[in-house]
């Protein structure tokens, strides 16, 4: 069976702009979280669904969105762009949204100029 | 503010030696630790679950909580080059709620010299 995939693996974007990541769990997990990590620190949580409800927002500005589709796959938007926004995203997809056994997606390294 | 402290090291050990990997956690009543291993330029990759106190073993790696001293290490015996990556301690102290989210340290990088 396929793990989390994500995509794009990399994105370039200036200062505004917007961009959307894509993320699809392992096959029966329905719950994904988000995580940002910036280089040399470790994730941080952003958000997490399960069955296409919001269950859990960290503390990040409204510029920051996601949604999870009937799938179960899921995507991130993040809009007005800032350089501090460049970070490694991970997708981690979970059994249930109680499951703490995370299991990570290779990332979409998310560089803004 | 949930706090996931661990020493960023570097910490470098020879091949075939004990890499010992700490962790404090602030949040009392944490329930869930987890060990994460991350190579560079790779996503986490989980390796150690731990919900009680004492020893969790599995092959080269142990796993130790001490919830009154809120403390949690990670044991690596027999270490090999191939463990150098970063290990991430991550804690869930919201066990029973729907809320699945991890806390992590910053991670602390290991090097295992031949």
């Amino acid at each position: 069976d396929a793990g989390v995939t994500q995509s794009p693996t990399h994105l370039i974007k200036t200062r505004g702009q917007q961009v959307t990541l894509r993320c699809s769990p392992i096959s029966g997990h329905k719950s994904v979280s988000w995580y940002q990590q910036v280089l040399g620190q470790g994730p941080q949580f952003i958000f997490q669904y399960y069955e296409k409800e919001e269950r859990g927002r960290g503390n990040f500005p409204d510029r920051f969105s996601a949604r999870q589709f009937p799938n179960y796959s899921s995507e991130l938007n993040v809009n007005a762009l800032l350089l501090g926004d460049s970070a490694l995203y991970l997708c981690a997809s979970s059994l249930r949204s109680t499951n703490e056994k995370l299991f990570f997606g290779s990332g979409t390294q998310l560089s803004v100029l | 503010q949930k706090e996931v402290e661990q020493n960023s090291g570097p910490l470098s050990v020879p091949e075939g030696a004990i890499a010992s990997l700490n962790c404090t956690y602030s949040d009392r009543g944490s329930q869930s630790f987890f060990w994460y291993r991350q190579y560079s330029g790779k996503s986490p990759e989980l390796i150690m679950s731990i919900y009680s106190n004492g020893d969790q073993e599995d092959g080269r790696f142990t796993a130790q909580l001490n919830k009154a001293s809120q403390y949690v290490s990670l044991l690596i015996r027999d270490s090999q080059p191939s463990d150098s990556a970063t290990y991430l301690c991550a804690v869930n102290p919201d066990r029973g709620s729907t809320l699945g989210r991890l806390y992590f340290g910053r991670g602390t990088q290991l090097t295992v010299w031949p």
